[in-house]
């Protein structure tokens, strides 16, 4: 069966330093793997997704996550990170069926 | 954004009483499926559609039905509402499982409701 986990449920850093949100998938085959964002009193928004081309993957926002497959990993990283960034972040994971099963999140905080 | 709203966005009722949770989209995407967020849980599929009449169980579909007579619409209705349904309820829509892969889900803004 899929799962997801998201190690560390609160993640905080300074603005400019960086930001690296971790996410461990199970999955029986290949996986889909998803990176959305929350904002307060929001819904979720897409940052990425990994679907079986290139294993480092671009998002918006200056995010970007790397597959490993050895590792079952598929952290998401930024650079130096910016006070808009403070946010919720969730793993999401789907074995080429219409379905998404999520991880619990990840509140990132962003100190000036 | 995607075309997605959900009514009402906010609703306190009372413990026993029905409620019923609308999601319209204007995308014309087959699948919608409703999730329920709370702390420490992230999203739980509730229920889902893939199609008009189409509709399958997530994993915490107890105490939910749906209804899916167009394919704009996707009701959820708590037939008898308890207290553990307190929650954020999110809408979400997508073209669906294609060839090779996952579809992207897009989400509503939400609706907050609170079971007395």
């Amino acid at each position: 069966a899929q799962s997801v986990t998201q190690l560390g449920s609160h993640v905080s850093v300074s603005e400019g330093a960086l930001v690296l949100l971790r996410c461990n998938y199970s999955s029986s085959v290949p996986p889909y793997l998803f990176w959305y964002v929350q904002y307060p009193n929001q819904g979720l928004q897409l940052l990425l997704k990994y679907t079986s081309a290139a294993t480092l993957v671009k998002g918006i926002n200056g995010f970007e996550a790397e597959f490993k497959k050895s590792e079952t990993s598929f952290h998401l990283t930024k650079p130096s990170a910016h006070m808009s960034d403070a946010a919720e972040y969730f793993c999401a994971v789907s074995e080429d069926t219409d379905k998404l099963i999520f991880g619990t999140g990840t509140r990132l905080q962003v100190f000036p | 954004d995607a075309g997605i709203t959900q009514s009402p966005r906010h609703k306190v009722t009372e413990t026993g009483t029905p409620v019923t949770l609308r999601c319209h989209q204007t995308e014309n995407h087959r699948y919608m499926y409703w999730y329920r967020q709370d702390p420490g849980h992230g999203l739980r599929l509730i229920h889902y559609s893939y199609g008009v009449k189409d509709t399958d169980k997530g994993e915490v579909s107890d105490g939910y039905s749906v209804s899916r007579s167009k394919t704009e619409d996707f009701l959820l209705t708590l037939e008898s509402a308890t207290s553990s349904q307190t929650s954020v309820y999110f809408c979400a829509i997508s073209l669906g499982v294609l060839a090779g892969g996952q579809e992207t889900q897009y989400f509503g803004p939400g609706t907050r409701l609170l079971v007395l």
